[in-house]
């Protein structure tokens, strides 16, 4: 299986501040890279898929980039809507895999 | 709009079985590939399986963790996907998602229903 990695796994931000989350697989998973964003009680929501592509209605604020094992997003001028977990998930091989998550929250 | 929505989780005493359905309108259903994740109180997110389309051969893909126990199918007819759970067990508590993936067999969700829970325990 494919083991992916996030990193770091919580991070303190403050409103207005542009953050970056890091993903490794652990092996080449050429761009078959997508992340989510969830917030507590509530479904996920999925934001990028082959690593850099916006899902629909999804704002430019969010960007994703990478290929290969290491991977990056990026969320920039913080609101406070976009506190909430991150995962990213790989889609390359089966089984599908994710990482343990990203929990961004304020400063 | 896209609407995808759970049901028939509930309390189910381990070695059991329950179906959970996923309902969807707002897109022509046949056309795309279906999955299921979960997620247990408190952890990640946890792939459980994939359905293609009848266009891709409608072929499915488990995760290890419930091969053999869970089955995926899909009603064209009434834009229902089902996960069909059997021998179920206390790690098998958590909030079921059904997602809308692509048109093109590929496992890439884009759309996600709001999840129903299952609670294994006697």
């Amino acid at each position: 299986d494919i083991q992916m990695t996030q990193s770091p796994s919580s991070l303190s931000a403050s409103v207005g501040d542009r953050v970056t989350i890091t993903c490794r697989a652990s092996q080449d998973i050429v761009n078959y890279l997508a992340w989510f964003q969830q917030k507590p009680g509530k479904a996920p929501k999925s934001l990028i898929y082959s690593a850099s592509i916006l899902q629909s209605g999804v704002p430019s604020k969010f960007s994703g980039s990478g290929s290969g094992t290491d991977f990056t997003l990026t969320i920039s001028s913080l609101q406070p809507e976009d506190f909430a977990t991150y995962y990213c998930q790989q889609y390359n091989s089966y089984p599908i895999t994710f990482g343990q998550g990203t929990r961004l929250e304020i400063k | 709009e896209v609407q995808l929505v759970e049901s028939g989780g509930g309390l189910v005493q381990p070695g059991r079985s329950l179906r959970l359905s996923c309902t969807t309108s707002g897109f022509t259903f046949g056309d795309y590939a279906m999955s299921w994740f979960r997620q247990a109180p408190g952890k990640g997110l946890e792939w459980v399986g994939f359905i293609r389309s009848k266009t891709y051969g409608g072929t499915i893909e488990y995760a290890a963790a419930v091969k053999g126990r869970f089955t995926i199918s899909r009603d064209d007819s009434k834009n229902i996907a089902y996960l069909q759970m059997k021998s179920l067990k206390t790690e098998d508590t958590a909030v079921y998602y059904c997602t809308r993936d692509t048109v093109f067999g590929v496992a890439i969700s884009e759309s996600w229903g709001q999840g129903t829970l299952v609670t294994v325990s006697s």
